[in-house]
């Protein structure tokens, strides 16, 4: 159990467009989801912190209106990079913790997904 | 604010050797470790959780111990392979908002 997904697994896109992501817990319930990133041969650094039903919190330096976290369900939560630009060409990797379980400080991992922008 | 560090930043090893990585955090005060393993371009796999309260855990030929007070963890891997390479990041949850903080990871090359 515990199966995060991510959708799509990669995106090519042009400087300016908006690109839409979506994490997924497919056999649990998700209060709480949270978004990564990861540069090249670099470690992962936690972006924001989603809550269903609430606003997002973001992490000091990450801009709210280029990376709009919506959570809008136990088990889904998009993050949409607005305009995007080729700086923002990463990896991103979502958590989610398990509503109502035990295993309340442990975070499963979505597989992530490679956004390039050209 | 948490910091964890891993230390080697890579390591190369002939197949069959025995290896330590280890980690280290800055503030004691956390609620679990984890190991995890990241092949290239792909996402992370949990490798082993330890609680606070724990000392160390075993999966198979891998060994993670954690020594709270002086803020580290070491992962022991036994018997090493090549489907062994991968790059290993340890990570805490602590904080108020327990929040898991990854070190930079140890990229291992384990050759035939």
């Amino acid at each position: 159990g515990a199966v995060v997904s991510q959708h799509p697994s990669w995106v090519i896109c042009k400087s300016g467009t908006s690109v839409k992501i979506e994490c997924r817990s497919l056999d649990f319930q998700a209060t709480t989801m949270f978004w990564y990133r990861q540069f090249p041969k670099q470690s992962l650094m936690l972006m924001a912190t989603s809550n269903e039903g609430s606003k997002a919190t973001y992490e000091q330096g990450v801009e709210k209106d280029k990376f709009l976290i919506n959570h809008a369900s136990l088990t889904l939560s998009t993050l949409t990079v607005t305009s995007a630009h080729p700086e923002d060409s990463s990896f991103y990797i979502c958590s989610a913790i398990r509503f109502g379980g035990l295993d309340t400080d442990t975070q499963y991992f979505g597989p992530g997904t490679r956004l390039t922008v050209l | 604010k948490q910091e964890v560090t891993q230390i080697p930043a890579a390591l190369s090893v002939p197949e069959g050797e025995n290896l330590v990585l280890n980690c280290s955090f800055t503030d004691s005060a956390i609620y679990n470790l984890q190991w995890f393993r990241q092949d290239p371009g792909k996402g992370l796999t949990s490798l082993l959780l330890i609680q606070s309260s724990q000392r160390e855990q075993t999966s198979g030929r891998l060994n993670a111990s954690l020594d709270k007070s002086s803020g580290r963890s070491t992962l022991y891997i036994a018997a090493s392979q090549p489907g062994d390479s991968a790059t290993y990041l340890c990570a805490v949850v602590s904080g108020s908002a327990r929040q898991l903080t990854f070190g930079s990871g140890t990229q291992l090359t384990v050759l035939p």
